[in-house]
C-alpha cells in the first residue's frame, strides 16, 4: 500500500541552525500539508501547497519557514535559522483530492 | 475558545466496553476527521465524514452537521484499541485539530 514517507526520523540541530525536513508524498497526491505537534500538545497546521504554490498557511509558518517541491517527488520544509520553541514532531501530509490525507511517520526536531 | 473541542479528554475502560468520543466544532466544515496516534507518534486516518454514519469493522463514526458534533464509538473494546483520538476538522485548506482523547484499555 502507498504510503507517506518523510526523512529523518529524528533531526538535531542547534538553535540558529537551518534545518531541511524531507517528505515523500504517495505519487500521484496533488495536495501537500507540513503540520506540527508540540510534546503534549495538539497537532497544528503549518502549511498547504498545490499546483507549486502554497493555497493557505497558518500564522506559524512565518518568514522564517518556506516549503518547497524541488523535483517531481519530495516536498520540503525548511526552517531557517531554528529556535528553541521550533522543537516538534512534523507531520507531513498528502492527499490526492484534498480530502482524505494520509499522514507520514513524522520526524522529530529537537533544537538545543 | 478552541475551535474544536473534544470530550473526555482520558477515557480509561476494561476490555469488551463500549466507548464513546465525542467532538464539537464552531466553524464551517467540508469534512470531519477521526484520527488515531499511537504512542510513537504516528497519525492514522479511521474516517473521513461530511454526513451520517460510517463503519468500519468494531468502529462507528457519526456526525451531526447542523449540531456541529460528532461522535466515535467503539464496541467491544480491546488493549490495542488504547491510543489517542484525535477529531478534525476539514476547513477551506487545512485540517484543525481537537486536543484529542486519550483511551487506555485493560484486559
Amino acid at each position: 500500500e502507498p504510503e507517506v514517507t518523510q526523512t529523518p526520523s529524528h533531526q538535531v540541530t542547534q538553535m540558529g541552525q537551518e534545518v531541511i525536513l524531507r517528505c515523500v508524498p504517495i505519487s500521484n497526491h496533488l495536495y501537500f500539508y507540513w503540520y506540527r505537534q508540540i510534546l503534549g500538545q495538539k497537532v497544528e497546521f503549518l502549511v498547504s501547497f498545490y499546483n507549486n504554490e502554497i493555497s493557505e498557511k497558518s500564522e506559524i509558518f512565518d518568514d522564517q519557514f518556506s516549503v518547497e517541491r524541488p523535483d517531481g517527488s519530495n516536498f520540503t520544509l525548511k526552517i531557517r535559522s531554528t529556535k528553541l520553541e521550533d522543537s516538534a514532531m512534523y507531520f507531513c501530509a498528502s492527499s490526492e483530492t484534498n480530502n482524505e490525507q494520509f499522514f507520514g511517520p513524522g520526524t522529530r526536531l529537537t533544537v538545543l | 475558545k478552541n475551535e474544536v473541542e473534544q470530550s473526555p479528554q482520558n477515557l480509561t475502560a476494561q476490555e469488551g466496553e463500549f466507548i464513546t468520543i465525542n467532538c464539537s466544532y464552531s466553524v464551517g466544515i467540508s469534512a470531519l476527521h477521526w484520527l488515531q496516534q499511537h504512542p510513537g507518534g504516528g497519525i492514522v486516518s479511521l474516517f473521513m465524514l461530511s454526513s451520517g454514519k460510517k463503519k468500519h469493522g468494531r468502529l462507528i463514526a457519526t456526525i451531526n452537521i447542523q449540531e456541529k458534533h460528532s461522535s466515535l464509538h467503539i464496541t467491544a473494546s480491546h488493549p490495542r484499541d488504547s491510543a489517542v483520538y484525535i477529531c478534525a476538522v476539514h476547513n477551506t485548506d487545512k485540517l484543525i485539530f481537537g486536543t484529542g482523547t486519550r483511551l487506555q484499555v485493560f484486559p
